[in-house]
């Protein structure tokens, strides 16, 4: 099994731009989670689906932030517009159903 | 509010010693706990876990204790080894939840 992927590893953009964070979960698993890890915060969770649903959006920090999944083996994570602050490593994890296994994150500068 | 905490954000070991890393949770709907380890430039990787029906749970050099009156969860390795120098995370869930709450994580140290 190749693990949960995520692309791009890494995203340098500039203030104002769209960026579009993927990821690919484990097949057969039917939770998915997108995390922000930054110094000050750790591990936040943003958003998580279950059964291509989304279940709770609550740690979404702002309108900016959007996220989709429209298949069991897709998901979208966008920001527009994105801003310094935005940046951090994105991660994504797959889970069914406790246990949650994580991509590799993708590492985001916004300049 | 933060529902899991890790109050110490690093901790320094010599190798071989033992390393103990703390953390606190407030929410009593938790009854699944875990603990993730972290290599930079990596994700987060599943160590071990404790159901609460358990009060200790060991595989190979790592125990997790827990201590549900204090609410209290903790991670033994031992002995310790260089490779073990990571980020720890702690996290924990509730039955029928999808929610799985994690701390900011704590930086083991493990000196040669």
């Amino acid at each position: 099994d190749a693990g949960v992927i995520q692309s791009p590893r890494h995203e340098v953009t500039e203030m104002g731009q769209e960026v579009t964070l993927r990821c690919k979960p484990i097949s057969g698993h039917n939770s998915l989670f997108w995390y922000r890890q930054t110094m000050m915060r750790g591990l936040e969770l943003l958003i998580y689906f279950n059964n291509n649903v989304p279940i709770d959006d609550s740690g979404m920090p702002e309108d900016r932030f959007s996220a989709k999944m429209p298949n069991a083996s897709f998901s979208t994570l966008k920001i527009q517009p994105s801003e310094p602050r935005d940046s951090a490593v994105y991660f994504c994890a797959s889970s069914m159903p406790s246990t949650q296994y994580f991509g590799p994150g993708t590492r985001l500068t916004v300049l | 509010d933060q529902q899991v905490k890790q109050n110490s954000p690093s901790l320094s070991v010599q190798e071989g010693r033992i390393s103990i890393l703390n953390c606190d949770y407030t929410n009593s709907m938790f009854d699944y706990f875990l603990w993730y380890k972290k290599y930079p430039a990596e994700g987060p990787t599943f160590l071990i876990s404790i159901s609460s029906i358990k009060d200790k749970n060991e595989d190979g050099r790592f125990t997790v204790f827990l201590n549900k009156s204090a609410k209290h969860l903790s991670l033994h390795i031992v002995p310790s080894q260089p490779g073990d120098s990571a980020v720890y995370f702690c996290a924990a869930s509730a039955t029928g939840g999808f929610k799985t709450i994690f701390g900011a994580g704590t930086r083991l140290f493990v000196k040669a």
